[in-house]
Parts: structure tokens; C-alpha cells; sequence
């Protein structure tokens, strides 16, 4: 079975300073992953996503993400955080038609 | 309205109440999902459809009766819930259920259970 590990539940940071998000994934066949970001009082919206091709993924919002096959990650960056980027991230996986999402990580950006 | 809307955005029923959630998604999808969310738990799927064809029931219990009568509108209809199924319920829709689809998530009903 499919599963997904965000292994940080809270990330507090100052702005302007780097964050990494660490997200990894089990699975014995191919999948697509997304990171997805839920504002408060929103719904979730997409950030990224990996097909195939090239493993660094750049999305909106200055976030990247890169996917690493033989440590079975997707870890979320970004140079130079804002408050406007404190809310809730989520990793998923879709190795066939629907998504496994981990269980969110709350970054919290500090002026 | 644009993108994927939900209402009400709060709900509190009582353990007998009959209540129903309503979504609407104005981006011209064909499928369309309720998700549960709870805290410090990853979202659950609960029900999947597409092109108004249930395709995905994730062992969800028979209080939640979902009813989709088009591919623009999702309904979820809740009886007699219990207070552990107080969450945010969330709708999503995307062009397709292929894996590889971009889902697009409205803001989702708080239910409480009372």
C-alpha cells in the first residue's frame, strides 16, 4: 500500500529565511506527487507537481520541490520565505486515480 | 462564483438532525470528490464520481449518503452523526480521475456534531 510521511508537523521560521518541508513517500510502483497549501479558512490549493522528467519542480509562489527516486522523497523549498506563506502544506501521492495525502505540515513564518 | 464553491461553510446539527452539504464546481469538471478532514489526520477520501457515476466509496458509513445529479453539483447528505464525525468536509473537482490530475479543493463546510 501506498503512504505518505511528512515528518515535521510544525515548522516555525523567520521571514526571509530558507525553509525545507520534508516529505516522503512508500510505494512498490511509479506515482505522481504534489504538494498542495491550505490557507486559513481555505481550501487546498496546488503548488507543484511531478509527473515524469526533469526531478526539480517549480511552482507557484517561489516554492520548488525535488523528487529523489532512490531516497523515495519530495521535499518542498523555498530561498526566502514571507508571512504570507505561514498556513498548511500537504504532500500527496497518486500512484493511480486518487491522491494519499500525508498529514500536513504547519509552517509558520515570523516577522 | 468561479472555481469550486461549498455552503453552507458552517454546520452544527444535532445527533438527529438530517442535514445536507452542497457543492458546486463552475470549471466545467467531470469528476467530483468529498474529502474529510480531521485534525492531525491526512485527508480522507470518501467518495469519487465521475460523469455523475459513483466510482469510489472508501468504506464510508451508510449516515453519509452522497448524490451527485450532475457533473457540476455534489451533494452529501448526513443522519443520525456521531460527534467523532465532526470535521471539515471538503468537495474537489478535476477534469478527469486520472492520477495524474490537478484537483481543485472549495473551502469546505465546518461540521460539528453536537
Amino acid at each position: 500500500a501506498q503512504s505518505v510521511t511528512q515528518l515535521d508537523s510544525q515548522v516555525p521560521v523567520f521571514e526571509e529565511a530558507p525553509v525545507e518541508l520534508r516529505c516522503n513517500y512508500s510505494s512498490s510502483v511509479s506515482v505522481y506527487l504534489f504538494w498542495y497549501v491550505q490557507y486559513p479558512n481555505q481550501g487546498l490549493q496546488l503548488l507543484l507537481k511531478y509527473l515524469s522528467g526533469s526531478t526539480l519542480v517549480k511552482g507557484i509562489n517561489g516554492f520548488e520541490a525535488e523528487f529523489n527516486k532512490s531516497q523515495t522523497s519530495f521535499h518542498l523549498r523555498k530561498p526566502s520565505v514571507h508571512i504570507s506563506d505561514t498556513a498548511e502544506y500537504f504532500c500527496a501521492v497518486s500512484p493511480t486515480d486518487k491522491l494519499i495525502f500525508g498529514t500536513g505540515t504547519r509552517l509558520q513564518v515570523f516577522p | 462564483e468561479t472555481g469550486v464553491t461549498q455552503t453552507p461553510r458552517h454546520l452544527v446539527m444535532g445527533m438527529t438532525n438530517k442535514k445536507s452539504l452542497k457543492c458546486e464546481q463552475h470549471l466545467g469538471h467531470n469528476a467530483m470528490y468529498w474529502y474529510k478532514q480531521s485534525a492531525k489526520k491526512p485527508l480522507e477520501l470518501m467518495f469519487v464520481y465521475n460523469f455523475k457515476e459513483q466510482t469510489e466509496n472508501n468504506s464510508v458509513p451508510s449516515r453519509f449518503s452522497p448524490e451527485c445529479p450532475n457533473s457540476s453539483h455534489l451533494f452529501l447528505h448526513l443522519h443520525t452523526l456521531q460527534p467523532e464525525d465532526s470535521a471539515l468536509y471538503l468537495c474537489a473537482s478535476s477534469q478527469a480521475s486520472g492520477g495524474a490530475t490537478e484537483q481543485y479543493f472549495g473551502p469546505g463546510t465546518r461540521l460539528t456534531v453536537t
